[in-house]
């Protein structure tokens, strides 16, 4: 059984940088059947994907085109886990942030998110 | 990107009433389509996939229908533990969400 486990600030200053890890179980970073995603919800917005990180011979990295140019998720191999690095923050950033596990189907297609960390409230303000 | 037009935004009901969510996308999406169940603090619950398919475990009071541009989530008695947010799911394109739907009891 999978399970993911999120870690990082519940508050962060405008304009900082936003530092969240999500820890693996029952699964590995490597798989070349899943991808580690970052998602957010937010009460304006409501759910919001952020991006991606899988490996496939080598590691890929696809983001949402609202925040691709202040985001970046990484792997650790050595501790099984994903990151989230969101830069310049702004009070719209405010939201609950999640980890989630995203498949593939034999065609190669991406699928559905499962399953999901917990969940951490992230508050940006000074 | 694919945008998800999802209704009501609310709704209230009681326990044992019939409820229906819909989901619109923008353009087609040939059936890739997920639900989810959110409460707060909790992880977000996976309850269908491929717009009809019932995940392990969910409750067969919750069922999907729908194809191309319109689909929906039926929970066919509501129960005490359903009274959540619902959100929709397309994963044909970049993943994109329905704006979601709170179930209050009434």
């Amino acid at each position: 059984q999978v399970q993911l486990q999120l870690s990082g600030p519940g508050l962060v200053k405008p304009s900082q940088t936003l530092s969240l890890t999500c820890d693996i179980s029952g699964d590995s970073v490597s798989s070349d059947t899943a991808g580690w995603n970052w998602i957010r919800q937010t009460p304006s917005r409501g759910l919001e994907w952020l991006g991606r990180t899988y490996f496939r011979s080598e590691w890929y990295h696809e983001y949402a085109v609202s925040v691709q140019s202040r985001i970046t998720i990484n792997a650790d191999t050595s501790k099984n886990r994903f990151s989230l690095q969101l830069d310049s923050l702004t009070p719209e950033d405010t939201a609950v942030y999640y980890c989630a596990r995203g498949g593939q189907d034999g065609s190669g297609s991406w699928v559905w998110f499962d399953p999901w960390g917990q969940g951490t409230q992230v508050t940006v303000s000074s | 990107d694919i945008q998800m037009t999802q209704s009501p935004s609310s709704l209230s009901a009681s326990v044992g009433d019939r409820v229906t969510i819909t989901c619109r996308p923008s353009q087609a999406i040939y059936n890739s389509l997920a639900w989810y169940q959110v409460k707060p603090g909790k992880a977000p619950r996976f309850l269908l996939s491929v717009a009809t398919r019932l995940e392990s475990g969910v409750p067969s009071r919750f069922s999907g229908s729908g194809s191309g541009t319109d689909y929906s989530l039926t929970i066919s008695s509501l129960q005490p533990d359903d009274f959540a947010t619902y959100y929709c799911l397309q994963y044909f394109g970049n993943p994109t969400f329905g704006q979601g739907t709170k179930v209050e009891i009434k």
